[in-house]
């Protein structure tokens, strides 16, 4: 059973198009974390939802839009798609957030490389 | 939120312990300290965590100092799929670092 996983793994697509990619997690965790990790491979947080409420939201453009259904899924859709956004998209999931312990542990999907043409 | 400090790379021979080390000097008294790694092309992997005390699990072992203020993963018998990026976090921190760039070479 795939713990934290993600659809599209590639999307290719032009400048200008809205797409969305799809996060769902099936190890009953609280919190869920969208990041993207460009050419340079630093890997930066864009968002975060704790019970589908937003608790984290980085210096990110708003064509950028996270959308939490449930405390299971976490959908990442972007406007307007420019060059700059080409990146691998992954997310994330953790039992809990902000106390520094265990509950923090981390738990990734495999990521969506997006290409924007 | 406490900054870690990591070399940027290192070798290591296959089936040769690996010790890859992680300055966190301002960490505070109740962060815990976490070691991801990424292999090529994959989403981090967790490896491991810990407080005050010297951890072990299947997949490696990781060793605190008594300051807490640095710490070091060890890989036992290092493979070469152990090559990856190896990332040190403290506390809440959710920036990853460059990390340290792990060759494991036959």
């Amino acid at each position: 059973d795939t713990a934290v996983s993600q659809t599209p793994k590639y999307l290719v697509t032009q400048m200008g198009n809205d797409k969305s990619i799809k996060c769902e997690q099936n190890l009953g965790h609280d919190t869920m974390y969208w990041y993207k990790q460009d050419s340079k491979k630093f890997l930066k947080i864009m968002f975060s939802y704790n019970n589908k409420e937003l608790i984290i939201n980085e210096t990110v453009p708003n064509r950028f839009s996270p959308k939490s259904p449930d405390k299971a899924h976490l959908n990442l859709h972007i406007n307007s798609l420019e060059l700059g956004d080409s990146a691998v998209y992954f997310c994330a999931s953790s039992q809990d957030f902000g106390r520094g312990g265990p509950a923090d542990t981390q738990y990734f999907g495999p990521g969506t490389r997006l290409t924007v043409l | 939120d406490a900054k870690t400090t990591q070399p940027t790379s290192m070798d290591c021979a296959e089936g040769r312990a690996a010790n890859l080390p992680c300055n966190h000097s301002t960490i505070s008294g109740n962060e815990y300290v976490y070691w991801y790694r990424q292999i090529h092309s994959q989403g981090p992997q967790y490896i491991i965590h810990g407080l005050k005390n010297n951890e072990t699990n299947e997949m490696a072992s990781l060793i605190i100092t008594e300051d807490r203020k640095s710490s070091t993963l060890i890989l036992p018998h290092a493979t070469l799929r152990d090559t990856a990026v190896y990332y040190c976090i403290v506390g809440g921190k959710l920036s990853f670092g460059a990390g340290t760039t792990v060759t494991v070479r036959a």
